[in-house]
């Protein structure tokens, strides 16, 4: 059975600070997803890693794939409030099966 | 405006009621995806359609009935639930295994 796991659960930073979520999954894939959930709201997509040493960004959020070591990372740069979100990875169990798995989530309060 | 719609928004019903939650995508997708979001529990998986045909029930309870008329709705049908049933429903869709797009989701409680 395929475990996606995140690290920390809950986040509780500074603004400025640098700070980096963790998630692990337990079987073979070469595509992970981060998405955003603000609270009462759904899901956004944030990014899409298709490939191992994927590397995407978008404004103070990095996002890191290594599928060896079947991790992916999420590092926030200099964090300001509005970051301040429950963030999802999940994994797509390979191409056709229209599976994806979701981590546990990781909660951020960036405080002011 | 994320092109899926869910209604309702909210719904509380008894446990002898019969309900449905409604799920419309404008996007052209041809995958469709029902999950449910618990307090301290992942997002689960719950089933799935590709071009209206269902390719995955996760073990989900017989008291969940999906309906997939064509590729851009899809239905859950609730009777019988369990107060452990309440929860975020949450629909999505796909076009084949590209991202997910969420609707903004039923939060549904059960009395």
């Amino acid at each position: 059975e395929l475990k996606v796991e995140q690290n920390p659960l809950f986040l509780s930073m500074q603004e400025g600070k640098n700070y980096t979520i963790y998630c692990n999954y337990s079987t073979t894939s070469d595509r992970l997803y981060w998405y955003r959930q603000d609270p009462g709201k759904s899901l956004e997509s944030l990014f899409v890693l298709l490939s191992n040493g994927a590397v995407k960004q978008e404004g103070r959020l990095m996002a890191s794939l290594d599928t060896k070591a079947r991790l992916s990372t999420l590092h926030i740069t200099a964090a300001v409030h509005d970051l301040s979100a429950t963030y999802f990875c999940a994994v797509d169990l390979g191409t056709g099966t229209y599976k994806y798995i979701f981590g546990t989530g990781t909660r951020l309060k960036v405080l002011a | 405006e994320t092109g899926v719609t869910q209604t309702p928004r909210h719904l509380v019903m008894g446990m002898t009621n019969k309900k449905s939650l409604k799920c419309e995508q404008h996007l052209g997708h041809n995958a469709m995806y029902w999950y449910k979001q618990s307090a301290k529990k992942p997002l689960e998986l719950m089933f799935v359609y590709n071009f209206k045909e269902q390719t995955e029930n996760n073990s989900v309870p017989s008291r969940f009935s999906p309906e997939c008329p064509n590729s851009s709705h899809l239905f859950l049908h609730l009777h019988t639930l369990q107060p452990e049933d309440s929860a975020l429903y949450l629909c999505a869709s796909s076009r084949y295994t590209e991202k997910l797009f969420f609707g903004s989701g039923t939060q549904l409680s059960v009395l």
